[in-house]
Order: structure tokens, then sequence, then C-alpha cells
């Protein structure tokens, strides 16, 4: 099974500033063929259920803010908020969905205002 | 509008019985797989399985086969997580997801649409 680990566990960010979390899985969820990162990122904010805010490592979902981005390749990935809003206050995970028979998430990096 | 709708809170005891329940509808719920993801208080998110609506083609995570059933019933757009004999650890929040497919037809395991989550406690 793919490991997925995040860093850090939580950050603390001013309004406006950039907010950085990183995501390491076990082995490599990019598949040759397709030349496409299988790799997914959710927020999730406290009382409500995930949100999907990419996929295929660095495709926007539809709705989501520009300021959210997504990069990476193979086993190390980022996402990252550029500009901090009060609403990005949330825990984000990431997901591998290369291989199964799990597609196992992260543990999630909690993000805050400074 | 797309969603999906999950059945509400259950308070069980040890041992007993239970299926939740998540309906799908503004999207043709047989061409979709639908998975289950839980959530113990305080904790991250679990990979459960997923079913397909078409044909009840099922996978499951190593960690819940045995303990669970994923099931659907494609003619009322519903899939079902059911325990036989419950236990403390099954504490959760239990979500379900559609797994996203791409306008070109690409199925993705990312999930983009989530039911709203059933609270279960199990405690004697």
């Amino acid at each position: 099974d793919i490991v997925m680990t995040q860093s850090p566990d939580s950050l603390a960010v001013s309004l406006g500033e950039r907010a950085t979390i990183n995501c390491k899985a076990s082995q490599s969820v990019l598949d040759n063929s397709l030349k496409k990162n299988f790799l997914a990122w959710y927020q999730q904010k406290p009382g409500q259920p995930p949100k999907l805010l990419m996929y295929w490592a660095s495709t926007r979902e539809s709705g989501v803010p520009d300021r959210f981005s997504g990069s990476g390749s193979g086993t190390d990935f980022t996402l990252t908020i550029s500009t901090l809003q009060a609403e990005d206050v949330a825990v984000y995970y990431c997901q591998q969905y290369f291989s199964t028979p799990v597609f196992s998430f992260g543990p999630g990096t909690k993000v805050e205002i400074k | 509008d797309v969603q999906l709708v999950q059945s509400g809170a259950e308070l069980k005891k040890p041992g007993e019985s239970l299926r939740i329940s998540c309906k799908g509808s503004g999207f043709r719920f047989s061409t979709y797989w639908i998975g289950w993801v839980r959530q113990p208080p305080g904790k991250g998110l679990e990979w459960m399985g997923v079913i397909y609506g078409g044909d009840s083609d099922t996978r499951y995570s190593p960690s819940f086969q045995g303990h669970v059933t994923i099931a659907v019933d494609k003619s009322m757009n519903t899939a079902y997580v059911q325990w036989s004999s419950l236990r403390a650890s099954d504490t959760a929040t239990y979500y379900c997801a559609r797994q996203s497919v791409s306008s070109s037809g690409l199925m993705s395991g990312a999930f983009d649409v989530w039911g709203q989550g059933t609270k279960v406690t199990v405690s004697s």
C-alpha cells in the first residue's frame, strides 16, 4: 500500500501571506503513459465534509479560487495558498488514487491564522 | 443539483447491527463509483472502499474487509454500508462520496461530491 505523509502537521500564517503544504507518497503516483499524477487535495472545515480542491495534482476543481494551486510529480507534491484568507482556515488532506486496494489519504495539515 | 444525502445519526450498543445509507440525485448513479470514508472523532480520513453503482462491483480496504459490507440498490440510487456487529471503535462520522469522471470520460479516484456525513456512536 502507498503511505502518504504530510508536512507540517500544522501551520499559522498571517492573512494575505502564502501557505505551503507538502505531501509525500511512499512510491510514485505518476502514470507514465497518461503523464498524470494520481493525487488529489481536499479542504475540510470544522463540521463539514471534505471538499475537493485539486485533482491530477494540479487541476483545480470548478469553483475553487485561483489562490489555490497544486504542484509536484512522482512522490513529492505541494499545495500552495498564495494569499491566505480567513475562510481558508481548515485541515487540508492529500490523497493518492494510483494504487489499489486503498486510495489512501495523508494525515492532514491544519492551517490557522497567525 | 448533484448531491448525496445520507441517513441520520445513530446511537448503538456494541454487538448491534446497523445500516446507513447514501442517496444520490442529479446524476446518473449507475455510471459512478461511490465510496465510503471514515473519520473518527478529531482524527483524519480513512478510505473504506468503493462500489460501482451499475453492477455492485466492490473494492474494500483490507482494514475494513470482513467487518463492513458495502452494497448498492441501483433502482433507488442508494449506497449502503452495514455492520453485523458493531464495536466501540466504529464510533466515527462516515461519509459517502462520488468518484469523479472528467469531461473526457477519464475516471479518477478523487471524490468530487460528498454526502453530509452520518455520525455513528457505539457505546454501552
